[in-house]
């Protein structure tokens, strides 16, 4: 069965510096994705970016890139640039060949300081 | 125009009684979701339908009943509420295979049971 950890219950950053947000992952399935999403306090689910299985270079969209690490069953997300609006609750998800469904870690609350 | 829409958005109801709660998508996806946010934020797959087939029921309580008119509508009917029912329900859909595509979520539909 996939599991997703996500070892920081919460972070702080201080406005424009970059903030790195850890996820690891264990799945059997040999081709799967990564994806990161967003819950702000208004608590609707945005997707930030995503990272397939077999992809060679790390995925990036604008401010937000993912850091894949194959070997060590990494995926973390690195923010750059913070701003007060990225203070938000951040998911790291992974999905498989089998049945589509994502199965979410346990969430990281992000806390941007002016 | 929404992509994925739920109804109600809030939703106080008394132990015992019985209520729904209605997903469309109109992104042409194959495939549908209904997702538990717990009071920690968990969020957890309850069922997935492929083209109005019943995909995945991760061990949910027979109380609550899926039911998939078309591939575009998925809703949740939810019998004898319990307290532990209080959650966000969010909608979900995708296409069918997870690994390349991510999830589209609806705005979630808070349940309250007193």
């Amino acid at each position: 069965a996939q599991k997703i950890t996500q070892t920081q219950p919460g972070m702080f950053v201080q406005e424009k510096e970059a903030v790195t947000l850890d996820c690891t992952y264990d799945t059997s399935d040999p081709s799967y994705g990564l994806f990161w999403y967003k819950q702000p306090s208004s608590g609707e689910m945005i997707f930030l970016i995503y990272q397939g299985s077999y992809d060679q270079q790390n995925a990036t969209e604008g401010r937000y890139s993912l850091n894949f690490q194959k070997a060590r069953k990494s995926a973390n997300l690195v923010i750059s640039a913070s701003q007060l609006g990225d203070s938000a609750m951040y998911f790291c998800a992974e999905g498989g060949t089998s049945y589509g469904k994502l199965t979410f870690g346990q969430g990281t609350i992000l806390t941007v300081h002016p | 125009d929404t992509a994925v829409s739920q109804t109600p958005k809030y939703l106080v109801t008394q132990m015992g009684n019985d209520k729904s709660i209605k997903c469309e998508q109109n992104l042409g996806h194959d495939t549908m979701y209904w997702y538990k946010q717990d009071s920690k934020k968990f969020l957890k797959i309850m069922f997935s339908y492929n083209n109005k087939e019943l995909i995945i029921n991760e061990t949910v309580p027979n109380r609550f009943s899926p039911k998939s008119p078309d591939k575009a509508h998925l809703n949740l009917h939810i019998n004898s509420l319990e307290l532990g029912d209080s959650a966000v329900y969010f909608c979900a859909s995708s296409r069918w295979q997870t690994n390349t595509g991510e999830l589209f979520f609806g705005e979630g539909s808070r349940l309250t049971v007193l």
